[in-house]
């Protein structure tokens, strides 16, 4: 199953809104982790289940959607949220990711 | 907390073989609930799931048909570790690697990551 995300980049100020896209190529039900990666760092789990948050993850994070279209929205965008973001289908073998948005400052 | 740390060489010479290995603390390789990832990333590849190990009344594994005629992942008992070996490597298989722990095939903890090199 192929992950598609777009936008490839994504510029926002801090406290604005950042709505991250994620298309799977067939359908994957609610079956769809997000990541969040820094700089020099392996991904951090930020949701899974389409749109439940793991732990320690603030409430700012929420994912939606099922089927094929997902959503990651960061509500207001605070200076440790701009990195690269990574979905995660698990419906299917092999597990596949997409290639990653990344939020930089705006 | 679950903690993974990674260790093994950065550097492979072409067709040889490469070995990482994952020391797990804070949870169980023989854990009924859990599996054992191996996981890399490269600008050309991004992330790519490579293989797992898993415990469930017996050791199973899942590999990416990518690598599947080279990849090894086993687990070590005694240790509470788990080893990565991918034969026959070219530079294609220059990447950073990670361990990862799944319980759902979600991957809710990582190792470092380790930095291989392909290169004579």
């Amino acid at each position: 199953i192929v992950m598609t995300q777009s936008p490839a980049t994504l510029s926002v100020s801090p406290g604005e809104r950042a709505t991250l896209s994620c298309r799977a190529s067939q359908f994957v039900s609610s079956n769809l982790a997000w990541y969040q990666q820094k700089p020099g760092q392996a991904p951090r789990l930020l949701i899974y289940g389409a749109s439940t948050r793991a732990t320690g993850i603030p409430a700012r994070f929420s994912g939606s959607g099922s089927g094929t279209e997902f959503t990651l929205t960061i509500s207001s965008l605070q200076s440790e949220d701009f990195a690269v973001y990574f979905c995660q289908q698990y419906n299917n073998w092999p597990l596949t990711f997409g290639g990653g948005t990344k939020v930089e400052i705006k | 907390q679950v903690q993974l740390q990674q260790s093994g060489p950065g550097l492979v010479k072409p067709s040889q073989t490469l070995s990482l290995t994952c020391a797990i603390s804070g949870d169980s390789v023989s854990s009924n609930s859990a599996a054992w990832n191996w996981i890399r990333q490269s600008p050309s590849r991004g992330l790519e799931w490579l293989g797992r190990t898993y415990y469930r009344s017996k050791w199973y594994n899942d590999y990416a048909v990518s690598v599947k005629s080279r990849i090894t992942v086993n687990p070590d008992t005694s240790k509470n570790q788990f080893y990565l070996h991918l034969k026959s490597v070219t530079p294609e298989d220059t990447a950073i690697y990670y361990c990862a722990r799944d319980q759902m095939r979600h991957f809710d903890n990582w190792g470092q990551g380790t930095l291989v090199t392909v290169s004579s």
